[in-house]
């Protein structure tokens, strides 16, 4: 199975900063990577696909790039409905593994 | 309005069974893949177990290979899991997630929608 490791495992920030969140694929996945925002209690949500296609309805301030092994999600601009879990997931290969979360949390 | 509803968790001992279900709105069922999708407590995500729009390909995580199966009515617009042989580490709330699409094959996609989840707890 394809590892996914993502760092770091949480991080507290205030609105209005930049945030990113890195994920490392155990082997080579193409950019079969997607993002996925969790709230407590919820099921999660697709934020991106393909490491850099934004999902519909998702805000701009959300962004991925990276392709191979190493991606990144940005937050341009933290607003309070973003403190969440992210996960990583890669659809390269199956089983289609995921990260174990990045919470967000507030400063 | 895509519309994804599990039902079926409860708590069952150790060694039982149980059948979830999803009913599903808002699009051609038979035109998706479908997946489970667990979360055990205070932990991540753990895919599954997937069946492509047909119901012609299935597929399962080796964690639950040989005690679950996955499959479909299409005619309901239902997605069924059914558990045997349940273990304590099954604990978790199992959400059904819809592909893009993998009408015929289980293509590898990520998941647009989700269902709210339902919380099967295994427990003696």
């Amino acid at each position: 199975d394809i590892q996914m490791t993502q760092s770091p495992s949480s991080l507290s920030a205030s609105v209005g900063d930049r945030v990113t969140i890195t994920c490392r694929a155990s082997q080579y996945i193409s950019s079969y990577l997607n993002w996925y925002q969790q709230k407590p209690g919820k099921a999660p949500n697709l934020l991106i696909y393909a490491a850099s296609n934004l999902h519909g309805g998702v805000p701009s301030r959300f962004s991925g790039s990276g392709s191979g092994t190493d991606f990144t999600l940005t937050l341009s601009s933290l607003q309070p409905e973003d403190f969440a879990t992210y996960y990583c997931q890669q659809s390269y290969n199956t089983p289609r593994t995921f990260g174990q979360g990045t919470k967000v949390e507030i400063k | 309005e895509v519309q994804l509803l599990e039902s079926g968790g409860g708590l069952v001992q150790p060694g039982g069974s149980l059948r979830l279900s999803c009913a599903a709105s808002g699009f051609t069922f038979n035109s998706h893949a479908m997946s489970w999708v667990r979360q055990a407590p205070g932990k991540g995500l753990e895919w599954v177990s997937g069946i492509s729009g047909s119901g012609g390909r299935t597929d399962y995580a080796d964690s639950v290979k040989g005690r679950f199966t996955i499959s479909r009515d299409n005619a309901k617009s239902t997605l069924y899991l059914q558990m045997n042989s349940l273990r304590v580490e099954d604990t978790a709330v199992y959400y059904c997630a819809k592909d893009p699409g993998g009408q015929y094959e289980l293509l590898l996609q990520p998941f647009d929608s989700w269902g709210q989840g339902t919380l099967v707890t295994v427990s003696s």
